[in-house]
């Protein structure tokens, strides 16, 4: 069964510094995956999803995400925080055909 | 519409009462699916449908919980003598094609059910 795990349920920056947000995944076929973000009382708008094409993902609002296999990881980044990317972030997994898998989530907190 | 619309944005249920969940897919769209996030941050996959057809159920508690998409309406989702730990947003997402992996999936701003 597929799953992603996310490290830190909350992860704080100031703005301007980089953003990092840590996704690993299990899966016993190549993965197909993605990341959301959650604006409070929001649904979950896609930023990026890596379908096996390139390893480098870029995706909206200046975020990309690389797919290693080595490392079993897909991490979230962006160069410079902005006070708007505070958010939940979800990583999550294509689980069978069509289902989503989501990790528990990781909140980024951006401090002025 | 370019949105999937859910209804409504809240709603209330004293225990043991029905609640009931709308979802417009985009038009387009042949794919639904249903998702229930707990305690703000767990997301549980519940049902998908392709078209009116129940594509996927392996998430929905078979007691109490029934769901449907009729043709030229909206989607719903129904639960019967909701329980306090049905407590949650549900959300609704929609997509041209049953994988994601080409056209996304887009989601609504969820409905979220409060059972006191």
């Amino acid at each position: 069964a597929q799953s992603v795990t996310q490290l830190g349920s909350h992860v704080s920056v100031s703005e301007g510094a980089l953003v990092l947000l840590r996704c690993n995944y299990s899966s016993s076929v190549p993965p197909y995956l993605f990341w959301y973000v959650q604006y409070p009382n929001q649904g979950l708008q896609l930023l990026l999803k890596y379908t096996s094409a390139a390893t480098l993902v870029k995706g909206i609002n200046g975020f990309e995400a690389e797919f290693k296999k080595s490392e079993t990881s897909f991490h979230l980044t962006k160069p410079s925080a902005h006070m708007s990317d505070a958010a939940e972030y979800f990583c999550a997994v294509l689980s069978g055909y069509s289902t989503l898998t989501f990790g528990k989530g990781t909140m980024l907190l951006v401090s002025p | 519409g370019e949105e999937v619309a859910q209804t409504p944005k809240h709603l209330v249920r004293g225990e043991g009462q029905k609640a009931k969940l709308y979802c417009a897919p985009i038009k387009g769209h042949s794919y639904v699916f249903w998702y229930q996030q707990v305690l703000k941050n767990e997301f549980k996959f519940l049902i998908s449908f392709q078209n009116e057809n129940v594509f996927d159920e392996t998430g929905m508690p078979k007691e109490r919980f029934s769901a449907k998409c009729l043709p030229n309406s909206p989607c719903s989702l129904e639960i019967q003598a909701t329980k306090l730990e049905d407590s949650a947003v549900y959300f609704c997402a929609s997509s041209q094609a049953g994988s994601g992996t080409d056209y996304g999936y887009t989601f609504g701003s969820g409905t979220r059910l409060t059972v006191v």
